[in-house]
């Protein structure tokens, strides 16, 4: 069974800096999406960026960056210049992309982000 | 499109009381997912459909707990006989089959008192 595992149940950052999520996960599948969601307080958890696990380059959406190692099964989310609206909950998420396996999302325990002014 | 909607947003409830959700998807979306989320942890799975046909289900859901998605449009979640374990945040997601992403509702959360 797959499982996804993120250590670092609270972090801060000084807005404009830059912070680095951890995530490792599990998984004896060759063909796979990793993905962090944001939840901020009180509302909808929402996409921020996903990884093929086919392709070698790190998936990019303008702040945020995954460094991707999947020989080492870590996926890691950089988050640069750091805004107050990037406070939340986010979490680490596996889906494999195989026609036999399951389409269900696994998720991470979350890391709280507070971003200090 | 005004995204994934989950009726009702707060529901409260005494034990052993049965009570039922409601999630409508994104129109185009076959996927369709419920997860359940407690304080500080991250959403568990339950059962996911695609079109109407439930295609897991979670070993943790208790027969108490049921899911239907009679016409691969709107689901809903059942829960019989609440018990105060069953507080919690229930989230619905969908998913287009060609589009590998979730979207989410703002869910719906189960107080059981």
């Amino acid at each position: 069974a797959q499982t996804v595992t993120q250590s670092q149940p609270e972090m801060s950052v000084q807005e404009a800096e830059t912070v680095t999520l951890s995530c490792t996960y599990d998984t004896s599948e060759s063909d796979y999406y990793l993905f962090w969601y944001k939840q901020p307080p009180s509302r909808q958890m929402i996409l921020v960026i996903r990884q093929e696990a086919y392709k070698q380059q790190n998936a990019t959406e303008n702040r945020f960056s995954v460094n991707f190692q999947k020989a080492a099964k870590s996926f890691s989310l950089k988050i640069s210049d750091s805004q107050l609206g990037d406070a939340a909950m986010y979490f680490c998420a596996y889906r494999s992309a195989s026609t036999s396996g399951t389409y269900k999302y696994i998720f991470g325990t979350g890391t709280r982000l507070k971003v200090l002014a | 499109d005004t995204g994934v909607s989950q009726d009702p947003r707060h529901k409260i409830t005494k034990r052993g009381q049965n009570v039922t959700f409601r999630c409508d998807p994104i129109s185009e979306h076959n996927r369709l997912y419920w997860y359940r989320q407690t304080l500080g942890q991250g959403p568990e799975f339950l059962t996911y459909f695609q079109n109407e046909a439930q295609l897991e289900k979670s070993r943790l859901l208790s027969d108490r707990f049921s899911a239907e998605r009679p016409k691969g449009s709107f689901s809903t979640l059942e829960i019989q006989r609440t018990e105060q374990g069953d507080s919690a945040m229930y989230l619905c997601a969908s998913e287009e089959v060609l589009n590998t992403e979730a979207f989410f509702g703002q869910g719906t959360r189960l107080t059981v008192v």
